[in-house]
């Protein structure tokens, strides 16, 4: 059974460094792109970027690119969305989800939340 | 302001059928698949339709998606109450580089 297990909720104040994990299982983690989804409480999904686990290589949103960073370990089978100046706007719940179009498996989410 | 457009919110009995609205351009629904997501509350998005038409496994045949040009619709017949939920298309934007999605429906099932 493939799934994607995320870590669990964060608070941060702004200015923090946070990274946030996504393992996956059930399948050959380098055979898929690992993306990440970001969603505002009560908005709508917004793709953030991919992994492709077999080499590291990335690709981003053009509205998001140097605000983030995606990495994978594929010797733990773990894909990991990163920042190093977190800002309010930050807060939402973030999804990690297997393949490109469609995402055919999804984590659980993880809130972050980025408060002073 | 989404890239894809979908209307806020659709409403019927249960029982009955409805329709979900997708619309986009040649740069990405025109040109590449089209894929439905439901969002149940406080849940994570699961994947309905992909590649226009198709279901995955465990989908049921209730649920049924369409492509025309740079539109797409995706269908739920026999609603039951357990079918309220926001509902996503999403697609590959060959522009932009980036997955794209409308901004949801929401579905109330009266």
């Amino acid at each position: 059974e493939v799934q994607l297990v995320q870590s669990g909720a964060e608070v941060k104040k702004p200015g923090e460094s946070l990274r946030i994990s996504c393992m996956a299982s059930g399948y050959r983690f380098t055979s898929y792109w690992i993306n990440w989804v970001r969603q505002v409480p009560g908005k709508g999904l917004e793709w953030m970027g991919k992994i492709d686990p077999s080499d590291s290589s990335t690709s981003y949103s053009p509205s998001l690119q140097g605000h983030v960073t995606i990495s994978a370990d594929k010797s733990i089978s773990s894909a990991y969305l990163q920042w190093s100046n977190m800002q309010a706007s930050d807060t939402a719940v973030y999804f990690c989800a297997r393949r490109g179009n469609p995402l055919d498996y999804w984590g659980q989410g993880t809130l972050v939340t980025v408060s002073s | 302001q989404s890239v894809l457009t979908q209307p806020p919110s659709v409403s019927a009995a249960p029982g009955q059928k409805v329709t979900i609205s997708c619309s986009g351009s040649s740069s990405n629904i025109g040109n590449n698949f089209v894929s439905w997501y439901q969002q149940l509350p406080g849940t994570a998005p699961k994947l309905l339709i992909h590649a226009n038409d198709k279901r995955p496994s465990g989908i049921p045949d209730r649920f049924s998606g369409s492509k025309s040009g740079t539109s797409a619709t995706l269908g739920i017949d026999g609603l039951q109450t357990g079918d309220e939920a926001d509902y996503y298309c999403g697609t590959w934007d060959s522009s932009l580089n980036a997955a794209v999605f409308g901004g949801g429906t929401k579905l109330t099932v009266l």
